[in-house]
């Protein structure tokens, strides 16, 4: 498994301004999502962050509004821009494909308020 | 598209009694289904998981159990505790000739009864 922490933990925003979410993993990792889970809700695909090449984004989410890098193996960050209320979620991001298995760990989340 | 459907959305039951959440899938490339326990206020935690070669997985008091030709698959818990209480997600995807990545079912909130 990894361990994976998020910054920050929780944030409230006003509406029109961006945040940018910190995923940090305690061992080199190929594969990275983001993942927005709305209140009450699954979970769902934002985009899959692997180093060295730019993330690829699903539908519905594009890069303007979920801008990601991945500078290196053990860190990402999504930025959340011009904020409105619907983007009030909690925003997870997860690592995969460590030692070649199809298992997903997640980090704690960030859970966003927009007002 | 790939969907998958989970039940039920709410669970109830008396410690000691059993569990069991079924999930269906859409897709059947799919090959790989986890299962995820959330508490509230944290991550997905990854508890169990099967891939398609397997008939059923068993890890102390949960299991999970997978039928290819129906495209569905089952959690089951055992002899439930109070922190058993939680949201449960099934996911399937297709690694590695496909995507690494999830599609989630929409998730069960059990509620073990002390």
């Amino acid at each position: 498994s990894a361990v994976i922490s998020q910054k920050p933990s929780r944030d409230i925003c006003q509406r029109g301004t961006s945040l940018t979410i910190q995923c940090q993993v305690d061992s080199q990792v190929t594969m990275m999502f983001w993942y927005r889970q709305q209140p009450g809700q699954s979970l769902t695909l934002i985009a899959t962050a692997n180093q060295g090449s730019e993330a690829t984004y699903e539908s519905g989410f594009v890069i303007d509004k979920f801008p990601i890098s991945r500078p290196n193996l053990t860190f990402s960050t999504l930025t959340v821009s011009n904020m409105s209320p619907e983007d009030s979620s909690i925003y997870l991001c997860s690592v995969g494909d460590l030692a070649g298995s199809y298992e997903q760990y997640f980090g704690p989340g960030t859970r966003l308020t927009v007002t | 598209g790939e969907n998958v459907e989970q039940h039920p959305s709410t669970l109830s039951v008396q410690e000691g009694d059993s569990a069991v959440i079924k999930c269906t899938y859409s897709d059947s490339a799919s090959n790989y289904f986890p299962w995820y326990k959330q508490e509230l206020g944290k991550g997905p935690q990854l508890i169990i998981d099967i891939r398609s070669n397997v008939g059923e997985k068993k890890d102390q008091r949960i299991a999970v159990t997978l039928n290819k030709t129906a495209k569905h698959f089952s959690l089951h818990i055992t002899e439930t505790q109070p922190e058993d209480s939680a949201v449960y997600f099934c996911a399937a995807s297709n690694p590695p000739s496909g995507t690494y990545k999830y599609i989630f079912g929409t998730g069960t909130r059990l509620k073990v009864l002390a």
